[in-house]
């Protein structure tokens, strides 16, 4: 067992551009999540799936942003056109049932300048 | 509104000692899960306990319990014979349906 994959692990972009981050679920859960974390609002959950369908995104912060699961393999953050206060650790976790807790990513950090 | 309160924002202890971290959560759920969550400077989120809301018995692994009062909405975490791999920062959590809702987290500092 591999774990969560996130990709990339670090990413530095030019306000303004597209980011894509990944991630690669463990195999067998059913469900996945993309958190935030910052200094200031500490984790936050943006989005999450059950069964590669969109549940929540009530934590979307805005348009900007946007999440796909195509398959249950698979799953990829948006952001388009990014910001400087965009910058934070992003992680994704997957979970096969909500009592056995959830495993998360390493996380990427991105940095937009 | 659903949250979750870790009053210490940091903590230290010295090394073989004990330390307790506090959390308190509001939930209007009955069935629910508590983990702690621990994250080293390496930022990984490491699962290192877990309780379910409807059993009485507070949860152990190894040096790490639980104080799990249902009522109060506590959920302290114990840490025995701390080491310094132990520094860390500290999330409690707890599931609102399928999601995760986390406090703002407890910096444990272990002093040799």
């Amino acid at each position: 067992d591999a774990g969560v994959i996130q990709s990339p692990r670090h990413e530095v972009t030019e306000m303004g551009q597209e980011v894509t981050l990944r991630c690669k679920p463990i195999s067998g859960h059913n469900s996945l999540f993309w958190y935030r974390q910052t200094m200031m609002r500490g984790l936050e959950l943006l989005i999450y799936f059950n069964n590669n369908v969109p549940i929540d995104d009530s934590g979307m912060p805005e348009d900007r942003f946007s999440a796909k699961m195509p398959n249950a393999s698979f799953s990829t953050l948006k952001i388009q056109p990014s910001e400087p206060r965009d910058s934070a650790v992003y992680f994704c976790a997957s979970s096969s049932n909500r009592g056995r807790g959830y495993t998360f990513g390493s996380g990427t950090r991105l940095t937009v300048v | 509104a659903q949250t979750v309160t870790q009053s210490q924002p940091e903590m230290s202890v010295q090394e073989a000692e004990t330390v307790t971290l506090s959390c308190t959560y509001d939930t209007s759920e009955s069935d629910y899960y508590l983990f702690w969550y621990k994250q080293p400077p390496s930022r990984q989120m490491i699962l290192v306990i877990r309780q379910e809301a409807y059993k009485q018995q507070n949860a152990t692994e190894n040096r790490f319990s639980v104080n799990f009062q249902k009522a109060a909405k506590s959920f302290s975490l114990k840490i025995s014979d701390s080491q310094l791999g132990d520094a860390a920062m500290y999330f409690c959590a707890y599931t609102s349906a399928d999601k995760l809702i986390f406090g703002t987290g407890t910096r444990l500092q272990v002093f040799p």
